[in-house]
C-alpha cells in the first residue's frame, strides 16, 4: 500500500547549520507529495509542494525536489534558525487522501 | 492562504459528556472537509471524510456512533465526540480543501482543538 516514511527525529541542529530531513514514499501512479509544518502550539502549515517528477517546491528557504527514480521527497535548507524549530511531516496525495510520515521535530540552538 | 477556524481551541469536560467542535472554512465554499487525530508525538490520524450534503466517510476502527460528524453547509462540518471517555483525549484537527477531493491536492488545516476529558 502507500506508505511515507521520515526519518525519526529530534534532529538537533546549531543555528546556521545545513538541514536535510528525509522523506520516502511507496505509492502507485504519481502522486503529489507536500510538507508540512507545525510549529509549538500551532496548527498544520503547508510548506511546499510538488505535484510531478523533478518538481521543486520551495518556501521560506526550505527546498524539496520530486525524485521519482530515487522515489524521495527530503526537505533541504542551507542555513537554519532558530525559529524553524518546529515539527515537519511529508506526505503524498494517493486516492483523494493524505498520507503521513510520523513527523520529524526539529531543535535549532542558537 | 486560506484560513480555517476551529471552536473551541480547548474543552474540559466530564467523562460521560458530549462535545461538539465546529470547524469553519472562512475564505471559500468547502466542498470536503476532513477529520483528524493527533496524539502525542504521533502524525496525524485520519478520522472521516465528510462532503457537504451527505454522510461522512470513516476510517476503519473509528466509530462513527461515537464521532458524529454533519456537514451542514459549505462553510461548516462539526465532530461531536458523544458520551467522551478519557481515552478520548487528544488533539483533534479539521482541514478543507478548495474543490471536491481529487480535484486539487492541497489542504488547509484550522488550528486545532485540545479535548480533555476528566
Amino acid at each position: 500500500g502507500n506508505s511515507v516514511t521520515q526519518m525519526e527525529g529530534p534532529v538537533t541542529l546549531s543555528e546556521e547549520a545545513f538541514l536535510t530531513i528525509n522523506c520516502t514514499y511507496t505509492a502507485t501512479g504519481y502522486p503529489s507529495l507536500f510538507w508540512y509544518v507545525q510549529y509549538p502550539g500551532e496548527g498544520l502549515q503547508l510548506l511546499l509542494k510538488a505535484t510531478k517528477a523533478d518538481d521543486k517546491g520551495s518556501n521560506k528557504g526550505f527546498e524539496a525536489t520530486y525524485r521519482k527514480e530515487t522515489t524521495s521527497f527530503h526537505l533541504e535548507k542551507g542555513s537554519v534558525q532558530v525559529s524553524d524549530s518546529a515539527v515537519y511531516f511529508c506526505a503524498l496525495n494517493s486516492n483523494y487522501q493524505l498520507i503521513w510520515g510520523a513527523g520529524t521535530k526539529l531543535i535549532i540552538k542558537p | 492562504g486560506a484560513v480555517v477556524s476551529q471552536h473551541p481551541s480547548w474543552v474540559i469536560c466530564k467523562s460521560g459528556t458530549s462535545v461538539k467542535i465546529e470547524c469553519r472554512s472562512l475564505d471559500f465554499q468547502a466542498t470536503t472537509m476532513f477529520w483528524y487525530r493527533q496524539f502525542p508525538k504521533q502524525s496525524l490520524m485520519l478520522m472521516a471524510t465528510s462532503n457537504e450534503g451527505s454522510k461522512a466517510t470513516y476510517e476503519q476502527g473509528v466509530e462513527k456512533d461515537k464521532f458524529l460528524i454533519n456537514h451542514a453547509s459549505l462553510t461548516l462540518s462539526t465532530l461531536t465526540v458523544t458520551s467522551a471517555h478519557p481515552e478520548d483525549s487528544s488533539f483533534y484537527i479539521c482541514s478543507v480543501t478548495r474543490r471536491p477531493a481529487g480535484l486539487t491536492d492541497t489542504q488547509y488545516f484550522g488550528p486545532g482543538t485540545r479535548l480533555t476529558v476528566l
